[in-house]
């Protein structure tokens, strides 16, 4: 089934504590995303990679890395991660950039 | 400034009616323009992307429409169902620094009532 997957789907970390959230997609798309989305923000792009090796910035790529080492996969990191950083996080990726993105599940991060 | 604007923010509508719901946008040129409808706590699923040559597509029973020259969209729903309820974001792929940085709107909820 082609699909879009993120893990975890829930994590309850502290303030500091580094932490990685999984992406990997098997439909040999080029292009990934990552998204968070706020109640009354709506839906705001943090990072982009158009392919392997090759990342942007979105729109709110502050206190977040990304990698992008092989097509499938594009882990999402918090290196110290905030409370501002309590968010509903959503990756997705396209075969290119400018077809339709076909989105994961979710994850929901709390930071206290 | 958002560059996506959707209106209303959110409306009420009774099962087996029609709705229309607005997209006025600055971005300039762009590549495409795409609506999303998002239930709650999940992720967003494509309805419609449509270039800036198409004025109209079809989803079943949702149909978007591109004014080009005005900037905006619509999202019609025809026939209301219960199962419509759900956030409908307009995107648009905005080629500032490259084609791939989207700039999505803030999205109308819609509650489909019996």
């Amino acid at each position: 089934e082609a699909q879009v997957t993120q893990n975890p789907r829930y994590l309850i970390t502290v303030t500091g504590k580094k932490l990685t959230v999984t992406c990997s997609q098997n439909m040999n798309h080029e292009y990934m995303s990552w998204y968070r989305q706020d109640p009354g923000l709506g839906l705001r792009q943090i990072y982009y990679s158009m392919n392997v090796e090759v990342t942007d910035k979105g729109d709110v790529p502050e206190g977040y890395k990304v990698s992008r080492k092989e097509k499938r996969n594009f882990p999402l990191i918090l290196e110290s991660p905030s409370p501002n950083q309590t968010s509903l996080y959503f990756c997705a990726s396209s075969l290119q950039g400018h077809n339709e993105q076909y989105f994961g599940p979710g994850t929901r991060l709390t930071v206290t | 400034k958002n560059q996506v604007e959707q209106s209303p923010q959110s409306l009420i509508i009774l099962e087996g009616k029609n709705c229309t719901l607005q997209c006025n946008y600055t971005v300039s040129p762009f590549s495409n323009l795409r609506w999303y409808k998002q239930d709650t706590g999940r992720g967003p699923v494509s309805l419609t992307i449509m270039t800036f040559s198409e004025n109209t597509k079809s989803n079943g029973r949702y149909t978007a429409t591109l004014d080009a020259d005005t900037k905006q969209s619509s999202l019609h729903i025809t026939a209301s169902q219960l199962s419509d309820s759900a956030s409908y974001i307009c995107v648009v792929s905005a080629p500032t620094d490259s084609w791939g940085k989207l700039q999505f709107g803030a999205g109308t909820q819609v509650v489909v009532t019996p």
